[in-house]
C-alpha cells in the first residue's frame, strides 16, 4: 500500500541546534517533494521544493534533500529560533500536471530557549 | 497580493444539520482544492477544480458532500448532512498554474468545523 510517513509527530530541541525533520514514501514515485509550515489555527505555507533529480536544495537556514533510492526527504533547520517552532508537512507532488498532492501527518517542532 | 480568503473560520453544528463553507482563491489562480485535515493528520484532497470543472473528486463523500466553483472563481463546500466524523478543519488552496506540476500551493486559514 502506498504510504507517506514523518518520523516522529513531536520533536523538542534547543535553541541554537540543528532540526531535522524526516519524511519517508512508500510505493510512490514522486517527481517533486514540497515542505509546508503550519502555525496552530492557520493554513499550510509553503517552504521549499526540491525536484526529483536533485540531491539538495536551501534557503536561507533551511535545507532539504532528496534521495529517490531511499525514498526519503531530510528537511534541516540550522540555528533554529523559537520562531521556527511549528508542525511542518511534507508533500509528494506526483507530477503529472493535475494530481494532487500528498500530505504527510507532519512533524511538531518545538525549540526551546 | 491579497491571500486565500474563507469563511466562516469557525462553525458548530448538530449532526444531521447541513453546512456551507466558501472560498475565494487568489485572484488568477486556475486551480482550487478543498481538503479536509482532521486533528493531528495531514490535509487530504476532497476536491480539484481546473477553472469550473472537476479534476479529481474521488476521495469526496458525494452522498453528503458536494462542491461546486461558479465563473472559475469562488467556489462553495457543502455538507448535508452532517456527522460526528467530519469535525475537521477545511482547507481551501489554490495555485496559479493549471494542469502543470511542480508549483505550490496557496492556502487559507480553514474552516473549523465541530459537529456534536
Amino acid at each position: 500500500s502506498q504510504k507517506i510517513e514523518q518520523n516522529s509527530e513531536a520533536l523538542n530541541i534547543q535553541e541554537g541546534k540543528t532540526a531535522t525533520l524526516t519524511c519517508n514514501y512508500t510505493n510512490y514515485s514522486p517527481a517533486y517533494l514540497q515542505w509546508y509550515r503550519q502555525d496552530p489555527g492557520r493554513g499550510p505555507v509553503f517552504l521549499l521544493l526540491i525536484r526529483e533529480n536533485e540531491k539538495e536544495k536551501r534557503k536561507e537556514r533551511l535545507k532539504v534533500t532528496f534521495d529517490t533510492t531511499l525514498k526519503q526527504s531530510l528537511f534541516h533547520i540550522t540555528a533554529s529560533q523559537p520562531a521556527d517552532s511549528a508542525t511542518y508537512l511534507c508533500a509528494l507532488d506526483l507530477g503529472r500536471g493535475n494530481t494532487p498532492l500528498v500530505f504527510g501527518k507532519g512533524t511538531r517542532l518545538s525549540v526551546i530557549a | 497580493e491579497a491571500g486565500v480568503a474563507q469563511s466562516p473560520r469557525y462553525k458548530i453544528i448538530e449532526k444531521r444539520q447541513s453546512v456551507a463553507f466558501w472560498c475565494n482563491p487568489i485572484s488568477g489562480h486556475a486551480t482550487l482544492y478543498w481538503y479536509q485535515q482532521i486533528l493531528g493528520q495531514g490535509p487530504k484532497l476532497l476536491i480539484q477544480f481546473q477553472n469550473n470543472g472537476v479534476v479529481d473528486d474521488s476521495q469526496l463523500p458525494k452522498d453528503r458532500f458536494s462542491a461546486e466553483r461558479l465563473k472559475g472563481v469562488d467556489s462553495t463546500l457543502k455538507i448535508q448532512p452532517a456527522k460526528l466524523e467530519d469535525s475537521a478543519v477545511y482547507l481551501c488552496a489554490s495555485t496559479v498554474v493549471a494542469g502543470v506540476a511542480g508549483y505550490e500551493q496557496y492556502f487559507g486559514p480553514g474552516t473549523r468545523l465541530t459537529v456534536t
